[in-house]
């Protein structure tokens, strides 16, 4: 069975330029979560998604980062424009089951550099 | 309400035990346990529920005392294998089927020969 899929894995843009990752979740998974992770930091929640709504972007700086998940499948994520504090790993990961307490499956996450 | 977790980092050697605390200030409704290795994704190891419900793998051994907030996992008889930085997440309600986790800074675990 495939994981979660993301993409780039790697990314480095200057200051001001838009960015955009996506991520493809295990196939069946209703769930969907945007991570953001700094450095010696635990994942933080940005936005959830239970199949195409978004049920929870309170973490989401809403000014310059937006999200999408079109068919309630593969998601993209997007910041315009990017600032020297978005450098970070952002993680999306993906559970079975809403209605109860599930493991989480995450991707091996995207590094943004900002420059 | 990020949880709080102890030791920030621990040094074993092969075979040696250890112990990992996470803790929080407010009421819990789940604890879930997670590893990192570096460069690498989070991957699960255990979910704690209240009400003493336990989801994970059969190798990994956890508490929570839900009247104090507090899990613990325990990793006996280390192995090289168990290096990693261990996070918990916790979660103070189902929101309405899927929980939302909040994350500790982690504990860095390093096993050597």
């Amino acid at each position: 069975e495939a994981g979660v899929v993301q993409s780039p894995r790697y990314k480095i843009i200057e200051k001001k330029q838009p960015v955009a990752f996506w991520c493809n979740p295990i196939s069946g998974h209703n769930t969907l979560y945007w991570y953001l992770q700094n450095l010696g930091q635990g994942p933080e929640l940005l936005i959830r998604y239970e199949n195409e709504e978004a049920v929870d972007d309170s973490q989401l700086p809403k000014d310059r980062f937006s999200a999408e998940r079109l068919k309630g499948v593969d998601s993209t994520l997007k910041i315009q424009p990017a600032e020297l504090g978005d450098s970070a790993v952002y993680l999306c990961a993906s559970s079975l089951d809403p209605a109860s307490a599930e493991e989480q499956f995450f991707g091996p996450g995207t590094r943004l550099t900002v420059l | 309400q990020q949880p709080v977790q102890s030791p920030q980092a621990v040094i074993l050697r092969e075979g040696e035990d250890a112990v990992i605390n996470c803790s929080s200030s407010k009421a819990l409704y789940s604890v879930h346990w997670y590893r990192q290795k570096h460069g690498e994704a989070p991957v699960f190891l255990m979910i704690l529920l209240k009400g003493g419900e336990q989801k994970g793998h059969e190798k990994i051994s956890a508490s929570f005392n839900e009247k104090k907030q507090q899990s613990s996992l325990y990793l006996t008889a280390s192995q090289l294998s168990y290096s990693g930085t261990y996070f918990c997440g916790t979660a103070q309600s189902p929101q309405g089927g899927s929980e939302k986790l909040v994350f500790g800074k982690g504990t860095k675990l390093t096993v050597n020969p």
